[in-house]
Formats: structure tokens, C-alpha cells, sequence
């Protein structure tokens, strides 16, 4: 397995507060991405980077941002967590076009 | 709009039998599809893959099969096992589309009856 790991792995939260969550790998690969997962919607993509300070948003990016600081570190924040944003989140890493992605374990949120 | 559709949000087969888990898409330009699986509390696991080059890849008992005319993707597995009870993921990707992002489906749960 791809040596990807999520933190927190559970958090519950009040709507309003500021939350992060962290992607740590240890491959060395360029492309790191946060994905959602809620019923009904599959997974969708929040925000990806592909590189140290390089990052795009995906495709349901508002109320989330990132930073990349180290090629192993993706940071996802929610400035004022919602109730919307409950979900389970995935990190995913992949090396290049055509290379499948990794999946993390995932952090299940919840916005009370 | 949902590029990638999964149209049976579940599937139940019987051991031994074969399953078929069918994917559609409606953006043209997809040109490289996978399939993942995930079990409860696991993040998804990559499966089998296909260039639009090809119709057709085989690895073991999974094999998916493309039909660009019809936009129409299915993965076969066979025989199936009470181990492949999952939710299954399709997921395409066109060329040039920057930083290498994937359109997901919804996910079909097959549950494999022993």
C-alpha cells in the first residue's frame, strides 16, 4: 500500500469553528488532492496540488482551502466549518497522467 | 451534471456467478477510465484501468470492457467471491486536463451471496 496517512481519522466540530485535516505521504509523488465522499455524490474533488505551492481547485472547492508547503504535506482547512461540510474526506496521491491515484484512509467529519 | 453515471446503486450476485457492474459517460473527451473499490472505513483502492485505445483488459478474475461509441464502460468479475462485496467506483479522466484529475462516479455496493 501507497503510504499515505490521514489525520485526524474522526473529528467532531461546532458549526462555525476552523478545522484542518492533514494528507502525509511518503512516496514522494507530485500530485496530492482532497476528495468528499457523501451519499449519492460518489467522490468529488475539493482542491488538488500538483506540486510544493502549487494548487487548483476542483470541483466543489468553496468554504475549503489548502496549502502545500512540503512535497509530503497537504493541508485542507475549513475556515468555518458548516453543517454541509460533514462528510468523509479522502487524500489521494498519484505520480503522473495515466498513474492511478492512492487513497488515504479517510477522516469522517462532523459539523454539529 | 453527473459526466460519470452509475445508474444501479446496488448489485447482489451469487457466489461463483458472474458480476457486471456498468458505468456510462457523456464527456467525449474521457479518454483513460478505472475502476475502484472500497470496502466500509477504507479509502478506495485502485482496481483495473483502460486507455481508450483499447476495448477490452483483463487482470485475474476482473475485466472491463469499453464501448467508446456508446460511452458505456462495465467491469466483469468472474468467478465472483463473498470477498468482493464493495462499493464500486468508476472513474474517467481526459488528457490534458490538469493535475491528472478524475470524474467519479456514484458507486454501485455489490454484495456477493455465499
Amino acid at each position: 500500500d501507497a503510504g499515505i496517512t490521514q489525520s485526524p481519522r474522526h473529528k467532531v466540530t461546532e458549526t462555525g469553528t476552523p478545522v484542518t485535516l492533514r494528507c502525509h505521504q511518503t512516496e514522494n509523488h507530485r500530485y496530492m488532492y482532497w476528495y468528499r465522499q457523501d451519499p449519492g455524490h460518489g467522490l468529488r474533488l475539493i482542491h488538488y496540488s500538483y506540486g510544493v505551492k502549487d494548487t487548483d481547485k476542483g470541483e466543489v472547492s468553496d468554504g475549503y482551502s489548502v496549502s502545500r508547503s512540503k512535497t509530503e504535506d497537504f493541508l485542507l482547512t475549513l475556515e468555518s466549518a458548516t453543517s454541509s461540510q460533514t462528510s468523509v474526506y479522502f487524500c489521494a496521491i498519484s505520480w503522473d497522467v495515466y498513474n492511478e491515484q492512492f487513497f488515504g484512509p479517510g477522516t469522517r467529519l462532523t459539523v454539529l | 451534471d453527473q459526466q460519470v453515471k452509475q445508474n444501479s446503486p446496488s448489485l447482489s450476485v451469487q457466489e461463483g456467478r458472474i458480476s457486471i457492474l456498468n458505468c456510462d459517460y457523456t464527456n467525449s473527451m474521457f479518454d483513460y477510465f478505472l475502476w475502484y473499490k472500497k470496502y466500509p472505513a477504507e479509502g478506495p483502492t485502485f482496481l483495473i484501468s483502460i486507455s481508450s485505445i483499447k476495448d477490452k483488459n483483463e487482470d485475474g478474475r476482473f475485466t472491463v470492457f469499453l464501448n467508446k461509441s456508446a460511452k458505456h464502460l462495465s467491469l466483469h468479475i468472474v468467478p465472483s467471491q463473498p470477498g468482493d462485496s464493495a462499493v464500486y467506483f468508476c472513474a474517467a479522466s481526459a488528457e490534458g486536463s490538469s493535475g491528472d484529475k478524475l470524474t467519479f462516479g456514484t458507486g454501485t455496493r455489490l454484495a456477493v451471496r455465499p
